[in-house]
């Protein structure tokens, strides 16, 4: 158990609908990040937040959005879904800031979606 | 900018056999490199790193090292077992440890069967 909880685990949804996942980050660790993992392109990097503000930007399309609370906790929405957009979304988080970082992330169990 | 590129898979090998999964990266600076390990239906989670050049990172009999030279961080086992099967990612880091700046970028991944 990596301490980041993913929610909700599977999705299925139609196309043009919105979605919100939403991540738990390990207590203590500050910065949480997004990807996506679909068969054609592997796992890319979509977006990261580091204690509430966004700190960089991957491959992250308009339609799709991402916040972090003060909670730390992070939500990802993804919007005028397509049936591209079907993919295992994973969270991860990590220290970050003040304390030892070693940069190793931890990664959630992901939230499968499908958009039919 | 930086990237990781890794052999594709899958690979097949019978238990006890020897592994190498290859994996090569481009970057501007010194990243850290990673082997990160994806059983079925789970997150990722890190298997191994290295932080500087000639480091070794080694992990559950698995072993990588860090060559500058050739830009590569091999994944090497003596003699895998079936409970190895998984998909194996290679990863660089391209940021410094402190505030946050730890996006890894991952190779495509590498699936291992192992067969009894």
């Amino acid at each position: 158990d990596s301490g980041v909880t993913q929610t909700p685990k599977h999705l299925i949804t139609a196309t043009g609908q919105r979605v919100t996942l939403r991540c738990s980050p390990r207590s203590g660790d500050l910065s949480v990040y997004w990807y996506q993992q679909s068969l054609d392109q592997g796992l890319q990097f979509l977006i990261q937040y580091y204690n509430g503000e966004e700190r960089a930007k991957g491959n992250i399309l308009e339609r799709f959005s991402a916040q972090q609370f003060p909670d730390l906790h992070s939500e990802l929405n993804l919007s005028s879904l397509e049936l591209g957009d079907s993919a295992l979304y994973f969270c991860a988080s990590s220290v970050g800031g003040s304390g030892r970082n070693t940069g190793e992330l931890f990664f959630g169990e992901g939230s499968r979606l499908t958009v039919l | 900018g930086d990237s990781v590129t890794q052999m594709e898979g899958p690979v097949t090998l019978s238990e006890e056999a020897f592994l190498t999964i290859n994996c090569t990266y481009t970057a501007t600076g010194y990243p850290s490199l990673f082997w990160y390990v994806q059983y079925p239906g789970e997150g990722l989670q890190l298997l191994l790193k290295a932080t500087k050049a000639d480091d070794k990172g080694s992990n559950k009999g698995f072993e990588a090292t860090y060559r500058k030279e050739t830009t590569s961080f091999h994944l090497e086992k003596g003699s895998v077992q079936v409970s190895d099967s998984a998909v194996y990612f290679c990863a660089l880091s391209d940021g410094g440890f402190s505030g946050g700046y730890n996006k890894l970028i991952f190779g495509a991944g590498t699936r291992l069967a192992v067969h009894p």
